[in-house]
């Protein structure tokens, strides 16, 4: 079957680093995306990754181990608003996105 | 407007009453997806199309169909609705054929169905 894992809940003070994790295993591989969601809205895209490495985008970085079927999205300097969900997504075979559950981040002052 | 746009914002419906939500976009994206969100469980795929004229199933297609007529338009409806089919509808959409891009979302439409 196919299974993406992500933590539940997180929290992170204000100011600091954070990592959130994704293991998948799916029926092929064509690329592995993080999306934001802010409570009551919609998804919106953060980052993709279809090499293995770090991709940085300001504040945020994500990474791609494809031989661990591992991701990691790390978020620096947290900032109050980014107190949201963060979603990992594959698409597999089918160019289809198959979604982890999300990991909710909560920001402390 | 740019994006997508989804109607109703949120709908309470009667057990066994038929339904139809609706999302069109203005990106001339040729793929379109209706994914459902409940809590703990990631989104999930019910019906998609790559491109105008063409459907296929998700993950979750019992009780839903749609259709796609058009590049902007990809309407979902429940035919009988039932109370497990209560959650939040998201419709997206993206260029299909290159693995790197992304989906783009619509607002969502907040489904109770009693």
């Amino acid at each position: 079957g196919q299974n993406i894992d992500q933590p539940t809940e997180m929290t992170a003070t204000e100011g600091a680093i954070v990592q959130i994790n994704c293991t998948y295993q799916t029926s092929g591989f064509n690329g592995l995306f993080w999306y934001q969601q802010h409570a009551g809205e919609a998804p919106t895209f953060l980052s993709y990754n279809v090499l293995d490495g770090l991709e940085e985008k300001g504040r945020f970085s994500s990474f791609l181990s494809r031989s661990k079927g591992y991701s990691y999205l790390l978020l620096k300097e947290l900032q109050m608003k980014d107190s949201a969900s963060y979603l990992c997504a594959v698409r597999d075979s089918n160019y289809q996105l198959i979604w982890g559950a999300g990991t909710k981040l909560i920001i402390k002052p | 407007i740019a994006g997508i746009t989804q109607a109703p914002t949120s709908q309470i419906l009667a057990a066994g009453r038929r339904m139809t939500l609706r999302c069109t976009q203005d990106m001339r994206h040729n793929a379109m997806y209706w994914y459902r969100q409940d809590l703990g469980l990631g989104l999930r795929l019910i019906h998609y199309s790559n491109t105008a004229g063409t459907t296929g199933k998700g993950e979750v297609p019992d009780g839903y169909s749609v259709s796609r007529a058009n590049t902007d338009d990809f309407p979902l409806t429940l035919a009988s609705a039932v109370p497990s089919q209560t959650s939040v509808y998201f419709c997206a959409s993206s260029e299909f054929g290159e693995a790197g891009n992304e989906q783009f979302f619509g607002p969502g439409t907040r489904l109770t169905v009693l």
